[in-house]
């Protein structure tokens, strides 16, 4: 058990539609990161969150947001769902580099399925 | 930005076989190192990590990995493949100034064939 959960495990939602995926770090971690990881593209880094502020963006698309809460859980918004939204979700958490926070933490991931 | 590379996006061992995946960093600063494995359905989990003691990490399930800065490398090793290691294999890196970026590789998959 990594420490990080993130709820929904499965998620199927039509064309058109908007969902949220929720993650909870891992006690103590200030960083928040999620990834996207489909068949044809790979592991995607979309966007990183320290301590509720945006820190780095990847690959996101203008549909998607997220967001860090003070109690330092995070929440990724998908809207206008397409078809090829239907991939693997994963939030990772890591801890402040100055007390030797290096590693980052991977949940179990949401399965979202377009329909 | 940093870079990854895993080359090979598919290796196969039979079991008991070396079992050997590559990974090359580009930074002119040697970054912390990370190697995870991907099981079917499941997150990532972190094998090993190199972050500036030994060269040589070992990791969980009798993994090892070697930091050559010279060739920019922390290749993956395991003297003896077993069945239960077939798996998704991802290399990532993380530079030590800036604020937890990770970089990830693209990633190899591991076959076993008894």
């Amino acid at each position: 058990d990594s420490g990080v959960t993130q709820t929904p495990k499965h998620l199927i939602t039509a064309t058109g539609q908007r969902v949220t995926l929720r993650c909870s770090p891992r006690s103590g971690d200030l960083s928040v990161y999620w990834y996207q990881q489909s068949l044809d593209q790979g592991l995607q880094f979309l966007i990183q969150y320290y301590n509720g502020e945006e820190r780095a963006k990847g690959n996101i698309l203008e549909r998607f947001s997220a967001q860090q809460f003070p109690d330092l859980h995070s929440e990724l918004n998908l809207s206008s769902l397409e078809l090829g939204d239907s991939a693997l979700y994963f939030c990772a958490s890591s801890g402040p580099r100055g007390r030797g926070g290096t590693e980052a933490f991977f949940g179990q991931g949401t399965r979202l399925t377009v329909v | 930005a940093q870079s990854v590379t895993q080359l090979g996006s598919h290796v196969s061992v039979s079991e008991g076989a070396l079992v050997l995946l590559r990974c090359n960093y580009s930074s002119s600063v040697p970054p912390y190192l990370f190697w995870y494995v991907q099981y079917p359905n499941q997150g990532l989990q972190l094998l090993l990590k190199y972050t500036s003691a030994a060269t040589l990490v070992k990791g969980i399930n009798g993994f090892e990995a070697e930091f050559k800065k010279s060739e920019t490398s922390f290749h993956l090793t395991k003297p003896s493949a077993h069945m239960s290691d077939a798996a998704e294999y991802f290399c990532a890196v993380s530079e030590r100034n800036t604020g937890n970026q990770f970089y990830f590789g693209t990633g190899t998959s591991l076959t076993v064939i008894p």
